[in-house]
């Protein structure tokens, strides 16, 4: 079935500490790949996306994910975080048929 | 431009009363999706409309959820009758495309609570 993983379900940091947000994804296919992230108080909003190409992307903030196909990975990284970076962030995918699958979300919360 | 609009933001329903859900995606997308999140869990595919037509709904509780989108625009979702395990946020999104290079966009969603 296709799925996604995310492997921690509660990080806590400190300011300027690095982040690492795991995520795999379970699914044979090409597949988008996204982070999304929703503020405390606000909806959730796209991050950053994969579909081709490099498979070091970027996105908002400073964020970046790297896709490594042989491992049906896709992290979430970020060198140095913020308080305003405390958050739920959902890695998802979107196969064959169009359906993006979300995983269950990592709740960040960085102390300043 | 303007967001997804969803409402009512809460509601609070006693079980199997009915309850109904409205919205309105961004101008001019086409692909419109209901989701649902229970707390502590990540968002599930509920139905997804192309335009006023339905695309997926595999994972909809058909003998009590409905969703229509008559006009191709806006859209509701409709429980009859609530059950307590139906307790969640509601989240509408839309995007311009079914297509794979088409993200999602979220409104700020419906927390439903059946008591």
């Amino acid at each position: 079935a296709q799925s996604v993983s995310q492997h921690n379900h509660h990080v806590i940091l400190s300011e300027a500490a690095s982040l690492e947000l795991g995520c795999n994804y379970s699914y044979g296919g090409t597949v988008n790949l996204f982070w999304y992230v929703q503020y405390p108080g606000q909806h959730l909003q796209l991050l950053l996306k994969y579909f081709s190409g490099d498979p070091l992307v970027k996105g908002i903030k400073g964020f970046e994910a790297e896709f490594i196909k042989s491992k049906f990975s896709f992290n979430l990284r970020k060198p140095s975080v913020q308080w305003s970076d405390t958050a739920e962030y959902f890695c998802a995918f979107r196969g064959k048929g169009f359906k993006t699958i979300f995983g269950a979300g990592t709740r960040l919360f960085v102390k300043a | 431009e303007a967001g997804v609009a969803q409402s009512p933001r809460y509601k609070i329903i006693e079980k199997r009363q009915s309850v109904a859900f409205w919205c309105n995606p961004i101008s001019g997308h086409a692909t419109l999706y209901w989701y649902q999140q229970i707390l502590g869990q990540g968002p599930k595919l509920l139905i997804q409309f192309q335009n006023n037509g339905v695309v997926d709904d595999s994972q909809l509780p058909k003998d009590r959820f409905s969703a229509e989108r008559l006009k191709g625009v806006d859209s509701t979702l409709k429980i009859q009758p609530a059950k307590l395990e139906d307790s969640a946020v509601y989240l509408c999104a839309s995007s311009f495309s079914r297509g794979e290079d088409s993200p999602l966009h979220f409104g700020n969603g419906t927390r439903l609570t059946v008591t």
